[in-house]
This record gives C-alpha cells, structure tokens and sequence, in this order.
C-alpha cells in the first residue's frame, strides 16, 4: 500500500551543524511533497515544499532535495539552531486531492547548544 | 481569525460516550481537512472538504466517524461510542484550494478515552 516512511527516528546534532532528515516514499503517482516541522503541542507547521518537476529547492536555511529514479525525499537544515528541535514529517499527495497527505512517521531532531 | 482554531484542546471522556470536535478554519479557506495523530506517530488523513463538493470521507476508519461543515466554515468532527483506541490528537487544517499548497494546522484536540 501506500506509505511514506523515514530511514531514521532520531538526530541529534550540535549548534550550527548541518542537518538531514530522509525520507523514502512508495508512490510513484506522487507529484506533491512536502516537509512540516511540529513542536510539542502544536499543530505541525509548513517548512517547504516541492513539486515532482524539480530536484531541488531552497528556502531560507532549508533545501529539500527529491530523487524519483529511487523515490527518495530529503531536508537539510544549515547551521542548525536549538529552536529547529521538533519533530520533522514527510509528506507526499498527487492526482486531484493535494490536500489529502500522506504522511511519514517523523524523526525526532534535537539540537545541543 | 489569524489562524485555524480547534476545540476542545483536550477532551477526557468514558468509553461508549459521544464527542464533539470542533474547527474554525482561516477566513477564505475553502478546503477543510482533518487529521488523526496517534501518540508518538504520523498524522492520518481522515476526511476533506473542499468548497461545495462532496466531502473526500475515504480516511474515516469507521462508520462511528461523522463529520460536517455548515456554511463552508466551521466544521465539527463526531466519534460515537468512542473507543480506547480512537485516543489521539485529531487536528484540522485548511487550505486555500484544493490544489498543492500548504495546509495550515490548528493546535489539534487531544482526545482521551478512558
């Protein structure tokens, strides 16, 4: 069936290291995916998106990187600060519903001061 | 208002009793989606509403699952007899249309059935 999953639970990193988050999906039909960021009792907030017709796209401090040949997602995170700590979900969608996410289980990144 | 509101935030009720969940999405959203959020997991799509359209019910895991939206705005999400399993956050997020773009999460309302 359909899932979206990551290679990795956790990270932990220190101040002003570089983070990646991976994500592997199995939809082929997917041409939406996107990155939420959700900290502790909040909903999860909107980091950066990218359609199926792009490989890469930058933000500020964050590019998403997307592989389809292995149906692979990425999120790194420069100069990584104590407030990027949460917890970071994959999301992938496609044909006429977008608002219909799939999405993965999430990977738990805490950064050291 | 700013952004999308939910209530309860947190709701404790005895199994077998109903609950009622309440959304209040951003003004101009036209679609409307609910997720479920399980403890320590992902979040799982439940039903979407988009405009005047049929709403997408595909996500809802059982027929004790309702949910409605009056006037195109505020919508409420009904679980009947409730479960120990149906504990979870259920959070609503809306969207200016249907098309890719991002959603935008209320805070969620923890639900604890006991």
């Amino acid at each position: 069936g359909e899932s979206v999953g990551l290679h990795l639970p956790t990270l932990s990193v220190q101040e002003g290291d570089n983070s990646i988050i991976n994500c592997a999906y199995s939809n082929s039909a997917s041409d939406y995916f996107i990155w939420y960021k959700q900290e502790s009792g909040k909903g999860p907030q909107f980091i950066i998106d990218i359609r199926s017709n792009m490989d890469k796209r930058q933000g500020q401090r964050v590019t998403v990187l997307l592989n389809k040949t292995v149906k692979h997602l990425s999120l790194q995170i420069a100069a990584t600060q104590p407030g990027d700590s949460a917890v970071y979900f994959c999301a992938n969608a496609g044909g006429t519903s977008y608002g219909k996410l799939t999405f993965g289980q999430g990977t738990i990144l805490t950064v050291h001061p | 208002g700013a952004g999308v509101s939910q209530s309860p935030s947190n709701k404790v009720t005895e199994k077998g009793k109903d609950v009622e969940l309440r959304c209040d999405p951003i003004s101009g959203h036209t679609a409307l989606y609910w997720y479920r959020q399980s403890l320590g997991q992902g979040l799982e799509f439940l039903i979407y509403f988009q405009g005047n359209s049929a709403p997408d019910k595909s996500g809802l895991p059982s027929d004790r699952f309702s949910a409605e939206r009056t006037g195109g705005s505020v919508s409420t999400l009904t679980i009947q007899r409730t479960q120990q399993e149906d504990s979870a956050v259920y959070l609503c997020a809306s969207s200016l249309g249907q098309g890719p773009g991002e959603l935008f999460f209320g805070e969620g309302s923890r639900l604890t059935v006991l």
